[in-house]
């Protein structure tokens, strides 16, 4: 099993731009996640996902989205980057509201 | 809103010292999850527990449910130790600590 993966590892985004940062599992999990991670501070909740068609926001939604057209994908969207947005994001999976499986990270810097 | 507080932000310990890093939690959490973070940056979780005690290898994870606290500790500490030790809690989304940066020096 992969576990966990993310794409891309690095990018740099310019004030206003798109993006979607990917994340797959091959686990089965049904339940996936969202963090940032900004440095000094704790990784906090952007969104999450307890199985295909259901998401629900976290403790810091604003200037995302997501959807879970699958139980392997679960894609984040940044509409009109904001510096604020830089930081390292991580997607996690989990079978229940059991242990996260964490994927290597997204280091995101908008500039 | 669920809180959870990690100590110490720092630590710094000589090869072989026993470690303890302490978390407390807010009301509303129905399990604790201990992280570590290496230098890398990925994250694995060590240990989930909603009460009692639980140990792989020369960690061990304690929670007291009552006083809303629980400990990680490190026997017989070694420099592969040193990472950043989150502390979680939470239903469907976790809750996380500003993590303890933990050096064992050689």
């Amino acid at each position: 099993n992969a576990g966990v993966t993310q794409t891309p590892k690095f990018r740099i985004l310019k004030i206003g731009q798109s993006m979607t940062l990917q994340c797959a599992q091959d686990m089965n999990h049904n339940y996936m996640y969202w963090y940032r991670q900004d440095p000094g501070m704790g990784l906090k909740l952007i969104y999450y996902s307890v199985g295909a068609g259901i998401t629900d926001k976290g403790e810091v939604p604003n200037g995302y989205n997501v959807s879970r057209s699958t139980t392997e994908d679960f894609p984040l969207r940044l509409e009109l980057a904001a510096p604020s947005q830089t930081s390292v994001y991580f997607c996690a999976s989990s079978p229940a509201t059991y242990e996260q499986y964490f994927g290597p990270g997204t280091r995101l810097t908008v500039t | 809103k669920n809180e959870v507080e990690q100590s110490p932000q720092n630590l710094t310990a000589q090869e072989g010292e026993f470690i303890t890093i302490n978390c407390s939690y807010s009301v509303g959490i129905s399990a604790l999850h201990w992280l570590q973070q290496h230098p890398g940056g990925g994250i694995v979780s060590l240990f989930m527990l909603s009460s009692g005690k639980k140990k792989h290898g020369r960690l061990i994870a304690t929670i007291n449910i009552q006083e809303k606290h629980s400990s990680l500790h490190i026997t017989a500490s070694h420099p592969r130790d040193s990472a950043v030790y989150i502390c979680a809690g939470g239903a469907d989304g976790l809750t996380f600590g500003k993590g303890t940066h933990l050096i064992i020096q050689p």
